[in-house]
């Protein structure tokens, strides 16, 4: 079974650029994941899927301001010109049995 | 436009039943694999259970905190999920998502709104 860890917080100024990362557990190197971003009161929301090879496909309507990467057995989210509203909790996922969850990263937009 | 929206949930006592509807729409509801996934107050993501399509065998699993417990079902004439939970404990307070699946490529997902679901005397 795949775990998933997020580091609780990251913090980044409006308009900047900021990475979160989302670690597999060893053994688990291939997967892909997905990430999920979930703003304050709300559902969470699908933003992308990233493969083992660094590639990621955004979900519909996603923009293009959200891309992702991956090295080894890190899987990250890559948030570009910063919003107001892009601050949320951010979960990465994937699957084992069942879905699997990382602990969600709260990011502060400064 | 794509849609899940959840209802049937409220306060239940603990050792009670609850049954929670997702209505689908906006897409052929029986190409897609579903689930269930929770969220307890000021927590984190919990998957509950998944159900493939029939055309992928309508297969079902649940996490281990809920099996014997909840029963997943889908009723495709009318585009709708069920999640019958029995013996509920308090632990099973949550916000209860729906969420569809691609039934080749799993992580692709949309996410209902959900349904909250408290447990308590």
């Amino acid at each position: 079974q795949p775990v998933l860890t997020q580091s609780p917080s990251a913090s980044a100024s409006l308009g900047a650029s900021v990475k979160v990362t989302c670690t597999l557990s060893s053994g688990h190197k291939t997967y892909s994941i997905a990430w999920h971003q979930q703003r304050p009161g709300r559902g969470p929301r699908y933003l992308l899927k990233v493969n083992s090879d660094g590639t990621y496909k955004r979900g519909a309507g996603i923009p293009d301001r959200f891309t992702g990467s991956a090295s080894g057995t890190e899987r990250a989210l890559i948030i570009s010109r910063l919003q107001s509203d892009d601050e949320a909790d951010y979960f990465c996922q994937t699957w084992g049995t069942g879905m699997v969850f990382g602990g969600g990263t709260k990011l502060t937009v400064l | 436009e794509v849609q899940l929206l959840e209802s049937g949930g409220g306060l239940v006592q603990p050792g009670g039943s609850l049954r929670l509807s997702c209505a689908a729409s906006g897409f052929t509801f029986s190409n897609y694999a579903m689930s269930w996934v929770r969220q307890a107050p000021g927590k984190g993501l919990e998957w509950v259970s998944f159900m493939r399509s029939r055309n992928y065998g309508g297969m079902t699993e649940y996490a281990a905190s809920v099996k014997d417990r909840f029963t997943f079902s889908r009723d495709e004439p009318t585009d709708l999920a069920f999640l019958q939970m029995d013996s509920l404990k308090t632990d099973d307070t949550a916000v209860y998502y729906c969420v569809r699946h691609l039934d080749y490529d799993l992580l692709t997902t949309y996410w209902g709104q959900g349904t909250l679901v408290t447990v308590s005397s």
